[in-house]
């Protein structure tokens, strides 16, 4: 079956650096939706991308599919505290529904 | 506009006792989903439904768990005889669209039901 992996499954950061997110996919995918997690929290939907290449920014987070549409990145400069969290992937199969979740990248950051 | 409502949030069972989730998707939305995840784990699919359908259960233990999305009411996830391995958090989430359709747009997830089997 389809398997949506991410990596790296922790990620510690020093407020103010980088960062970068990776998330791939067994099979192509028809789009690619992130989520964001807070630590007790639900998933809220942050963005969803449908064409090959394309990228999308929302303030400090860029947002890119691959031009396979097989796998995807989410880029995050500035961290800032309000970004801690755990970031998921997910995306359907080609002619399915069925959202596929990846395991998540758990973000801390150091002040 | 209230979003998805999920209760209880937090539910105690012991060993062989049933379990009952209910989930409220948000107005207007008739499709209905259920995952599960566990501590530090992503999210497992369980069912799909839509009003008096369940369209996909591939994701649902066969034996202990049920679903149902009735006419009138909010969906209930049902586990009988439950086990500690069932501890998890279970969200459920509302689109407005019929998925099977490609209209894949984001899910709205309710807060979530925390299970504890002791």
């Amino acid at each position: 079956g389809q398997q949506v992996m991410q990596i790296p499954q922790y990620q510690h950061v020093q407020e103010g650096e980088d960062f970068t997110t990776y998330c791939n996919s067994s099979t192509t995918l028809s789009n690619i939706q992130w989520y964001k997690q807070r630590p007790g929290g639900h998933p809220v939907f942050l963005i969803q991308l449908v064409k090959s290449g394309e990228v999308k920014k929302q303030k400090r987070l860029t947002f890119q599919f691959g031009e396979a549409k097989k796998n995807s990145s989410l880029h995050i400069t500035a961290t800032q505290t309000t970004d801690v969290g755990t970031y998921f992937c997910a995306g359907p199969r080609s002619n399915d529904y069925k959202l596929s979740f990846g395991a998540g990248t758990t973000v801390t950051v150091r002040a | 506009n209230a979003g998805v409502m999920q209760n209880p949030r937090h539910l105690v069972r012991r060993r062989g006792q049933e379990a009952r989730l209910r989930c409220s998707p948000m107005k207007g939305h008739s499709h209905v989903y259920w995952y599960r995840q566990l501590p530090e784990e992503g999210l497992k699919f369980m069912v799909y439904l839509q009003k008096e359908n369940i369209i996909d259960e591939s994701g649902m233990p066969k034996e202990r768990f049920s679903a149902e999305f009735p006419k009138e009411g909010p969906s209930i996830l049902r586990i009988q005889q439950v086990v500690r391995g069932d501890s998890a958090a279970y969200f459920c989430a509302s689109s407005p669209r019929d998925r099977r359709s490609g209209n894949t747009g984001e899910l709205f997830f309710g807060e979530g039901s925390r299970l504890t089997v002791l």
